[in-house]
């Protein structure tokens, strides 16, 4: 099974919108954390939000926040106010502690794309 | 610098070739990760050093493979009789700690194309 899964391959948003990228994971660790990290056509990945399983609130950060929804196992990224800027790839990643497993998984991606 | 550096940023080669990628982390991070990136697709696990810990090598697709870390630092990703399906971008990345809040910084990868 997937361990990050991104249904959406591309998105667009009008600037200045907000918008909204899905990442469902699959775990059976108790103890994980989520991650996203954009990745702009010159190719470095940024990272850009982290939550941790047993956080209580959503984590933010800037224009970035995530809607974390342990029950549904999604952890879905918010860009508010969306710039030009913003045209990347996204990829959604989660690290398992329990497991013991090193490795950072990622989603497919989703390539974000912000119309003037 | 201040961030993870690689080389070469480009190498194409033959097909039957062996090639060296090389990774510099951020001074004093322990951690060192390997991923490959091929065309549109997500990240792919290779390889994670910490400290002076054998190496997990558990996502290494075959043993033409290899990576090795010197003095806690640089590390070289070796590729042996490279094939076509090789050919991908090679990221690495260092982080300062582990556990589940470990942050990773990715350099800006090698992109390796074989003929």
């Amino acid at each position: 099974a997937q361990k990050i899964t991104q249904t959406q391959p591309g998105m667009f948003v009008q600037e200045k919108e907000a918008v909204t990228l899905d990442c469902t994971y699959d775990t059976s660790d108790p103890s994980y954390g989520l991650f996203w990290y954009k990745q702009p056509s010159s190719g470095e990945m940024i990272f850009l939000i982290y939550q941790g399983s047993y956080d209580q609130q959503n984590a933010t950060e800037g224009r970035y926040s995530l809607n974390f929804q342990k029950a549904r196992k999604s952890a879905n990224l918010v860009i508010s106010a969306s710039q030009l800027g913003d045209s990347a790839m996204y990829f959604c990643a989660m690290r398992e502690v329990q497991t013991g497993a090193n490795n950072l998984f990622f989603g497919t991606g989703t390539r974000l794309t912000v119309i003037p | 610098g201040a961030g993870v550096s690689q080389s070469p940023s480009n190498k194409v080669t033959e097909k039957g070739k062996d090639v060296e990628l090389r990774c510099d982390p951020i001074s004093g991070h322990t951690a060192l990760y390997w991923y490959r990136q091929s065309l549109g697709q997500g990240l792919e696990f290779l390889i994670y050093f910490q400290g002076n810990s054998a190496p997990d090598k558990s996502g290494l697709p075959s043993d033409r493979f290899s990576a090795e870390r010197t003095g806690g630092s640089v590390s070289t990703l070796t590729i042996q009789r490279t094939q076509q399906e090789d050919s991908a971008v090679y990221l690495c990345a260092s982080s300062f700690e582990t556990g589940n809040t470990g942050e990773l910084f990715f350099g800006e990868g090698s992109r390796l194309t074989v003929l």
